[in-house]
């Protein structure tokens, strides 16, 4: 059974960083073909995709982004990682990390989201 | 970027119903694409994959298809679980990206 879950800080002032983990299980990021992919959703607004990791740790990265997110991986204890610098309140969203399968796969597995406030 | 056009924002359908949801590519994704619902409160569930293929666990009255540039997303004899948000996706290229969504109420 696969699951994920994100975790995060909740609320966080504008200029600092954002670290995000996502934990998950049922998978390996050691597999060939396997990714995990962070997706963001401003309340009530669309999504919006910032980073993906694949097993042999190829990272890609939304440029409108790209200089201020990292994305890594721990896979020894099944996590993935995001970090988003200098955040503002326009940062403000609900974060999802999602299993991405390569080939003609996509985002089959999500977690809960976890929800981040950028406030002074 | 490439963007992805989808139609229509919004509809409202009765029960037993056939909808059909539109997403429209800037350029050639190939098979590329992926229909997601979303329900509130809730992250989004695929649905759709490859353009044409069923994720797994989804009824069969869900189904994609394609025509060149522009993807469809069918769902037959409509519920009342349907209701949410469709989203398509195309990854075949960075950086991927969503439609804007569609917003199906059932009658």
């Amino acid at each position: 059974q696969v699951t994920l879950k994100e975790s995060g800080p909740g609320i966080l002032q504008p200029s600092q960083t954002l670290s995000l983990t996502c934990t998950f299980s049922g998978f390996s990021l050691s597999t060939y073909g396997m990714g995990v992919g962070w997706i963001r959703q401003p309340s009530g607004k669309g999504l919006e995709w910032l980073a993906n990791i694949w097993w042999d740790d190829d990272k890609y990265y939304n440029p409108s982004l790209k200089n201020r997110l990292t994305i890594s991986k721990d896979t020894s204890n099944n996590q993935a990682f995001l970090k988003i610098t200098n955040v503002d309140t326009a940062d403000t969203a609900t974060y999802y990390c999602a299993r991405l399968t390569g080939g003609g796969g996509s985002f089959d597995y999500w977690g809960q989201g976890v929800m981040v406030t950028v406030s002074s | 970027d490439i963007q992805m056009t989808q139609s229509p924002a919004s509809l409202s359908a009765s029960p037993e119903e056939i909808v059909t949801i539109t997403c429209q590519a800037s350029q050639d994704i190939g098979n590329w694409l992926a229909w997601y619902q979303q329900k509130p409160g809730k992250s989004p569930q695929l649905l759709i994959y490859s353009a044409t293929s069923l994720a797994d666990g989804i009824p069969s009255r869900f189904s994609g298809s394609r025509s060149g540039t522009q993807y469809s997303l069918k769902i037959s004899r409509l519920q009342v679980e349907d209701t949410g948000i469709y989203y398509c996706l195309q990854r075949y290229s960075n950086p991927y990206t969503f439609g804007a969504g569609t917003k199906l109420e059932l009658k």
